[in-house]
């Protein structure tokens, strides 16, 4: 069957530390993965999308990796601070036909302390 | 720009009462998609429409309904609600519907259901 994991366990690191969050497919073969942050109460928000053929991106503070090989996506985040702390999902697309649809891996939560 | 808004924000419903939850985008996106998340189980797609007209089931279907009012407008529907029903849900949109497109989520702030 399908799944997409990520690590249901909190995540706590001291504030600038590099922070490390791991998402793991099974049996997708996807062209893209996204990784979205949460805040309690609040939508997912897009942060970043890296496509198969790609093996990095970064944007700022975050940078994502992409190993087809693997079927694995890392999702750093350096020198972290403490409003970095949020539920951070990883998302896949599978296709049905000529539409498109995401689905979500359970997401990890970091908490940055001080 | 408001992006995507949900109405209501919170609902009480007792066991088969029905309700509408509404959902609108304003970023003229052409996919809009119905999600619920509960603890431990992530976000699961109810139902999505990949363009005005058109509406397709996704991984939990079962007791909802859906409609594709218009472009901007995407509502859910419970019909006789359930306690199994009592959750998050978030309505989200994305620009392009296409195979080979990227779709990147815009989600509103969600609307917490409890079924009694």
């Amino acid at each position: 069957s399908q799944k997409i994991e990520q690590n249901s366990e909190a995540l706590n690191i001291q504030e600038g530390k590099t922070a490390t969050l791991t998402c793991n497919y099974t049996n997708y073969s996807p062209a893209y993965l996204q990784w979205y942050r949460q805040d309690p109460g609040r939508g997912p928000v897009f942060l970043l999308l890296i496509r198969e053929n790609e093996k990095e991106k970064r944007k700022e503070r975050l940078k994502v990796t992409f190993d087809t090989t693997l079927k694995q996506s890392l999702f750093h985040i350096t020198a972290s601070q403490p409003a970095d702390s949020a539920t951070y999902l990883c998302a896949i697309r599978t296709n049905t036909g000529t539409a498109s649809k995401l689905t979500f891996g359970t997401g990890t939560r970091l908490q940055v302390t001080l | 720009n408001a992006g995507v808004t949900q109405t209501p924000k919170f609902q009480v419903l007792k066991t088969g009462q029905s309700m509408t939850l509404q959902c609108a985008q304003d970023m003229n996106h052409n996919s809009m998609y119905w999600y619920r998340q509960d603890p431990g189980m992530g976000l699961r797609l109810i139902y999505y429409s990949a363009s005005e007209g058109t509406t397709d089931k996704g991984e939990v279907p079962n007791g909802y309904n859906v409609s594709r009012l218009n472009k901007r407008e995407f509502s859910l529907r419970l019909e006789s609600a359930a306690p199994s029903q009592t959750s998050v849900y978030f309505c989200a949109s994305a620009r392009t519907g296409a195979v080979s497109g990227a779709n990147v989520l815009t989600f509103g702030a969600g609307s917490r259901l409890t079924v009694l």
